[in-house]
């Protein structure tokens, strides 16, 4: 079945400095979503990607999604503490299925 | 407007008896879904309701189940349960049908299975 991993698992980072996941799916996606759980919290949606190429830029958040369509990726320059937290891609492939990677946990040095 | 709700907060439950968990979705959205996060790992989906019906499930056994009620609220229902069951369990609801529209996640049941 499709599965969608995502890379790394843990990433700890000095305050200021830049953090970036990736996301990398078996099959081509028709549309890929970013969330971003806190801990102890639910997953926030935080955008949807939905063009081959697209970028969108949320303040200090880059999102991008593959010309492939088949891997996407989230970028924060300088980070700040408020970052924290663990960030899920979500792929969804046809019309309804929406598949979640592992998560990226990012940890941030103050 | 309320976001999505679930109760109980926290469940626990002895291994071999039965947990139920449930969901009111957003006023006005109709699609359902139900996701198991064990501690550490990533969201699993376990099914998915719109409008009353079953429409997908996830790769566990029959032994987790639910249901959709006419006023699209849900109950996620686990039989027999497992010591590897305990994890949270997420319901998010959707507004309409196609996968591409954002799903807004409830705050959770915690389950230990005792």
């Amino acid at each position: 079945g499709q599965q969608v991993m995502q890379i790394p698992q843990y990433q700890h980072v000095q305050e200021g400095e830049d953090f970036t996941t990736y996301c990398n799916s078996s099959t081509t996606l028709s549309n890929i979503q970013w969330y971003k759980q806190r801990h102890g919290g639910h997953p926030v949606f935080l955008i949807q990607l939905v063009k081959s190429g697209e970028v969108k830029k949320q303040k200090r958040l880059t999102f991008q999604f593959g010309e492939a369509k088949k891997n996407s990726s989230l970028h924060i320059t300088a980070t700040q503490t408020t970052d924290v937290g663990t960030y899920f891609c979500a792929g969804i492939q046809g019309a309804q299925k929406l598949v979640f990677g592992q998560g990226t946990r990012l940890t941030i040095n103050p | 407007e309320a976001g999505v709700t679930q109760s109980p907060t926290h469940l626990i439950k002895p291994r071999g008896q039965q947990a139920t968990l449930r969901c009111s979705p957003i006023s006005g959205h109709t699609s359902v879904y139900w996701y198991q996060q064990a501690l550490g790992l990533g969201l699993q989906f376990l099914l998915w309701y719109d409008e009353g019906e079953e429409r997908n499930r996830g790769n566990f056994p029959p032994r987790f189940s639910g249901r959709q009620f006419p006023n699209y609220s849900s109950e996620l229902n686990v039989n027999a349960l497992e010591l590897e069951d305990s994890a949270l369990y997420l319901c998010a609801s959707r507004l309409g049908q196609g996968a591409a529209y954002e799903q807004y996640f409830g705050p959770g049941t915690r389950l230990t299975v005792t």
